[in-house]
């Protein structure tokens, strides 16, 4: 079946501008991350959406970040007032999730943002 | 919260040689460490996990082991090629909790020489 997808795969936008990327996970899986990776850097854990549960925002770095899931499909992070330092590839992972112990993530190709 | 450690942040190795990545977790509750592999321009794709239970998994030319007391794990790789040629990042993950979320190490650079 179809893995995850996101869109757009490059964003250029001017620093303070608004952006919305949009994650759309396998269906079924229950759980979906988005997750920061600087250029030459590791993962970034940004949040986590488990089924109806409350979203784990704990790695949002400020307040300008923001994400929603409609249910266990599509999710969308959105960044406003973007800076420079936003500059980077935002990925999306889904996984099947606890139920079935099945805890193997799934990832997106990525949305390079760069932010001018 | 958990914290992962990740050593040796690059590593260059000849083909045909083993290749060594070591991990550290700090949260003794942790019981599920997978490894993801990235080549360049790529998505992570996971390659081998490891639960708890178990101190020591195979799949070909990959190994991984598992020491709980000391809260460690490592990923093997023999007889290098070099299509291995990427950056690992070792996980862990309490999955006794609700919340399955991976804490990642800042990844090894692993270059193979031909």
């Amino acid at each position: 079946g179809a893995g995850v997808s996101q869109s757009p795969s490059n964003k250029v936008t001017e620093k303070g501008k608004d952006v919305e990327l949009r994650c759309d996970p396998i269906s079924g899986h229950t759980a979906l991350y988005w997750y920061r990776q600087r250029l030459g850097q590791g993962l970034e854990f940004l949040i986590y959406f488990q089924g109806n549960s409350a979203p784990d925002k704990s790695g949002l770095p400020s307040d300008r970040f923001s994400a929603e899931r409609t249910g266990e499909s599509v999710s969308t992070l959105t960044i406003q007032r973007t800076q420079q330092e936003d500059s980077a590839v935002y990925l999306c992972a889904s996984s099947r999730g606890g139920v079935v112990r099945a805890y193997e993530q799934y990832f997106g190709p990525g949305t390079r943002l760069t932010v001018t | 919260g958990e914290n992962v450690e990740q050593h040796p942040s690059t590593l260059s190795v000849q083909e045909g040689d083993s290749a060594v990545i070591k991990c550290t977790y700090s949260d003794s509750a942790s019981n599920y460490f997978p490894w993801y592999k990235q080549e360049l321009g790529k998505r992570p794709q996971l390659i081998i996990d490891i639960r708890s239970n178990v101190g020591e998994k195979k799949d070909q030319r990959i190994a991984v082991t598992l020491n709980k007391t000391a809260k460690h794990f490592s990923l093997h790789i023999t007889e290098t090629q070099p299509e291995d040629s990427a950056v690992y990042f070792c996980a862990a993950m309490n999955s006794g909790g609700s919340n399955y979320k991976l804490t990642f190490g800042k990844g090894t650079l692993l270059t193979v020489n031909p």
